[in-house]
Parts: C-alpha cells; sequence; structure tokens
C-alpha cells in the first residue's frame, strides 16, 4: 500500500457520460498530480494542486476538471466522455517534488 | 525546453545478467533530483531510485544503481542479476525548482528471458 488511494479502481461507461475519479493522497503531502496513461504509453501529466490551490495545467481537456478539498483529498472530473477517453487515471502525491511522488494505483476508465 | 530521453523503446536481457537502461535529459539548472521508476505488469508506479545532482556518489539500491553523469547529463539505471520480477515498464524523470512537477521519459520496456 502506498498510501495514496484512488477509488473506483475500475469504471466502465458510456460515450457521453460524466465520472468522478477521487484520490486521497498520502498523509503529509499537500501536492496532488493526476496523469493520463493509455495503452502502452507514457504519462500525460493532466493538472497538479497544492494546498487546494492549482498549481499547474499539462494536457487536460475542456471536459476534464479537477479539485482538491479542505482535507486534501481530489476529485477529477471527466464529462461528455469519448472512447479516446479510455485510460488508466493515476493521482500522485508528494510533500515536495524534489523527493518524487508516491502513485495511487489507479482507475482503470472504459468508455464502450 | 527541458526533455527527458530515452532512446531505448525496448530492451531485453537473459535472467540473472545484467543490464543498463538509458537517459538522457535537457536542463540548464545546476540543482536538480533524478528519478527511475518501474512500472511492472499490474501498471502501479513504483520509486526505483533517486539521484540528487550535487551529490558525486551514485545512488544504489540493492541491484539497482545509476551511473549519472552531469557534464552529459546522462542517468542511466543499472540492474544486476536480472529477475523475472523486474519485467516492466521504467521511466526516467527529473525535477528542477523551476518546474512545479517532474518531467518524464517516455519509457523503455525491459523484457526479462528465462
Amino acid at each position: 500500500d502506498s498510501g495514496v488511494t484512488q477509488t473506483p479502481k475500475h469504471l466502465i461507461t458510456a460515450t457521453g457520460q460524466r465520472v468522478t475519479l477521487r484520490c486521497s493522497p498520502r498523509s503529509g503531502d499537500l501536492s496532488v498530480y493526476w496523469y493520463q496513461q493509455s495503452l502502452d504509453q507514457g504519462l500525460q501529466f493532466l493538472i497538479h494542486y497544492y494546498n487546494g490551490e492549482e498549481r499547474a495545467k499539462g494536457n487536460i481537456l475542456e471536459r476534464f476538471s479537477a479539485q482538491q478539498f479542505p482535507d486534501l483529498h481530489s476529485e477529477l472530473n471527466l464529462s461528455s466522455l469519448e472512447l479516446g477517453d479510455s485510460a488508466l487515471y493515476f493521482c500522485a502525491s508528494s510533500q515536495h517534488p524534489s523527493y518524487g511522488y508516491t502513485f495511487g494505483s489507479g482507475t482503470r476508465l472504459t468508455v464502450v | 525546453a527541458q526533455t527527458v530521453t530515452q532512446s531505448q523503446p525496448e530492451m531485453s536481457v537473459q535472467e540473472a545478467e545484467t543490464v543498463t537502461l538509458s537517459c538522457t535529459y535537457d536542463t540548464s539548472e545546476s540543482d536538480y533530483y533524478l528519478f527511475w521508476y518501474k512500472q511492472p505488469p499490474s501498471r502501479q508506479m513504483i520509486l526505483v531510485i533517486r539521484q540528487e545532482a550535487y551529490k558525486q556518489q551514485n545512488a544504489t539500491e540493492n541491484r539497482f544503481s545509476v551511473n549519472f553523469q552531469k557534464a552529459a547529463k546522462s542517468f542511466s539505471l543499472k540492474i544486476s542479476d536480472s529477475q523475472l520480477g523486474d519485467a516492466a515498464m521504467y521511466f526516467c524523470a527529473y525535477w528542477v525548482d523551476s518546474n512545479y512537477q517532474l518531467i518524464w521519459g517516455a519509457g523503455t520496456k525491459l523484457i526479462i528471458k528465462p
């Protein structure tokens, strides 16, 4: 157990639907990062939150949004889902990026 | 631009032998941190090793060690006595103070032949 909790582990939904992915960071970590990883691909950075505030945005679609709550958990909202959104979505947390990230086990999203 | 290049999309090695995965990066900063992550078939991302750029000594974690060449901006990972459980995708990454997040390479798929 890495200490970063992601739920759900698997999600199957239809095109056009909206889903919410949840992440609880490791205790003491203020930063949360979201990544998308398609099959056999690298990590695509989506967004970074630090202590409730958005710090950086990567290649995040307008249909996607995220937030970090006062208890530091974060949610990634994906709407108007398309087949191409099927991927593994990772959440990672860190106390400071110089220490590296601790990753959750990911949410595998399948859009049918 | 700050980039990480892993020039070997795929590598294979015989079990019990040694393999080296290459990584080069590009930054004008003098102080930064380098990482190797492993992603086995379970898809869990696991930190393998971390190197502080200001340290001359190469980091080592059991069978995993790095060859850090700061002038050449090279950060290769050596896996000794390869085991079947080492089969995974390996990602190189680094962080500099001017970035909020890690910069990642595209990954190298390591295959272990029994």
